[in-house]
């Protein structure tokens, strides 16, 4: 099974920075990586998938790129509705598989 | 109108069984490859099992084979995940996902989510 690692695994911050994360897969998956926006009570949504393509609606300031086993999720300009906690997912192979998530707080 | 519902999720003791739904709209449900995903209190997500959109490509996270099986009726526009022998590690929400190709037939995220159904096993 490809493990998925992010980091950090929290994260403060304040609206207006420029924050990153970082998940890396523990073998080669070329650019099959997802990550996805969770906020409590909801269910996930897809921000960008084959690792730098923007799903449609999601907004400009969220960006992602890598590629092989290292990949970062990029907000530009942090907006109060952005704090959340953060999903990486892998679909290079079966089984599919998560990272443990990044929680982003408010500073 | 919301695309994905779930429903069939309750209080079950362990080694009971429960089938969940998923009941589809708005999209073309019979050209959809699926997921069940699930998510423990205050834990991760966990991908529990795949389906190609006519039944052809199944998957299972290994731990959960030969207790879980997924299935769907198009016509139904139903997509289904039967739980047997169920175990307290089981107890979660249960989300049902629409899976996201591009390019060629890459295959992507899950791009559309049901709200959830909650699945508790306790005695």
């Amino acid at each position: 099974d490809i493990h998925m690692t992010q980091s950090p695994s929290s994260l403060s911050a304040s609206v207006g920075d420029r924050v990153t994360i970082t998940c890396r897969a523990s073998q080669s998956i070329t650019n099959y990586l997802n990550w996805y926006q969770q906020k409590s009570g909801e269910a996930p949504k897809l921000l960008i998938y084959g690792a730098f393509n923007v799903e449609s609606g999601v907004p400009t300031r969220f960006s992602g790129s890598g590629s092989g086993t290292d990949f970062t999720l990029t907000i530009n300009s942090l907006q109060p509705e952005d704090f959340a906690t953060y999903f990486c997912q892998q679909s290079y192979s079966f089984p599919i598989t998560f990272g443990q998530g990044t929680r982003l707080e408010i500073k | 109108e919301v695309p994905l519902v779930e429903s069939g999720g309750g209080l079950v003791k362990p080694g009971g069984s429960l089938r969940l739904s998923c009941e589809a709209s708005e999209f073309t449900f019979s050209n959809s490859a699926m997921n069940w995903v699930r998510q423990a209190p205050g834990k991760g997500l966990e991908w529990v099992s795949y389906i190609s959109s006519g039944s052809g490509y199944i998957h299972y996270a290994d731990s959960l084979r030969g207790r879980f099986t997924i299935s769907r009726d198009n016509a139904k526009k139903s997509l289904y995940l039967q739980m047997n022998n169920l175990r307290v590690e089981d107890t979660a929400v249960y989300y049902c996902a629409r899976v996201r190709f591009y390019g060629s037939g890459s295959l992507g995220g899950m791009v559309v989510w049901g709200k959830g159904t909650t699945v508790t096993v306790s005695s």
